[in-house]
């Protein structure tokens, strides 16, 4: 089964703007939108953005995701300390048996 | 408040088996698609399986087919993952997740649990 490709880090400084990109194929960001969850150290995954670019409950206006053809990304703006986490992006895939792929994973760093 | 929580984690010989359970509550339980994910230490993440508000598997990851196989319990609000024939790649965290919509599975993994400790060695 096959995995979505993000870059492995990615950084900025306070009040920059960072993008992650999240790569796929026809089979899963092709046909299913996109998922995006942030990991902070020792918790749970939390769910940022669904259905390509809607930000689930809570989460602040600074995180934006959208979709074209393939590949997805996610935007994080008015970069803040507590940013500091893994992004995973995820779909669906239904290219033989539904099974839900995640990305590879990036790390945010604020310098 | 929804909350998921998980138990029945611990450390096991290759080759045994091990049930993970998941206590759910603060929403209509029956209503929504389950699945459990995973986490190697270190690793990212890996979905493991997931199953309809109906019962219906929706799938397993090629890594545990046939080896490992989801069921829920609606009027018990319960999630489970019987795990036979377990290998010391199975060692992960395994959390319980709750889909963001009712009777749809297709948009997203919204509430997630704190997770359970397996533990595969000899």
């Amino acid at each position: 089964q096959s995995v979505l490709t993000q870059p492995p880090s990615a950084s900025g400084t306070p009040g920059q703007r960072v993008t992650i990109s999240c790569s796929g194929g026809s089979s899963n960001i092709g046909r299913n939108t996109v998922n995006w969850f942030q990991q902070l150290p020792g918790t749970a995954p939390k769910l940022l953005i669904y259905k390509n670019n809607k930000r689930s409950s809570g989460v602040p206006d600074r995180f934006s995701g959208s979709k074209s053809g393939t590949s997805a990304s996610l935007a994080i703006s008015g970069l803040q300390s507590d940013d500091e986490a893994y992004y995973y992006c995820a779909a669906w895939d239904d290219s033989l048996n539904d099974f839900y792929v995640f990305g590879t994973g990036t790390e945010v760093t604020v310098l | 408040e929804v909350q998921l929580v998980e138990s029945g984690g611990g450390l096991v010989q290759p080759g045994m088996s091990l049930r993970l359970s998941c206590a759910a509550s603060g929403f209509t339980f029956h209503d929504y698609a389950m699945h459990w994910v995973r986490q190697s230490p270190g690793k990212g993440l890996e979905w493991v399986s997931g199953i309809a508000w109906n019962h219906g598997p929706i799938g397993y990851a090629d890594s545990v087919k046939g080896r490992f196989t989801i069921s829920r319990d609606n009027a018990g609000n319960a999630l489970y993952l019987q795990m036979n024939s377990l290998r010391p790649e199975d060692t992960a965290l395994y959390f319980c997740v709750k889909d963001i919509e009712p009777y749809n599975y297709y948009y997203g993994l919204e509430v997630w649990g704190q997770g359970t400790t397996v533990t595969v060695s000899s």
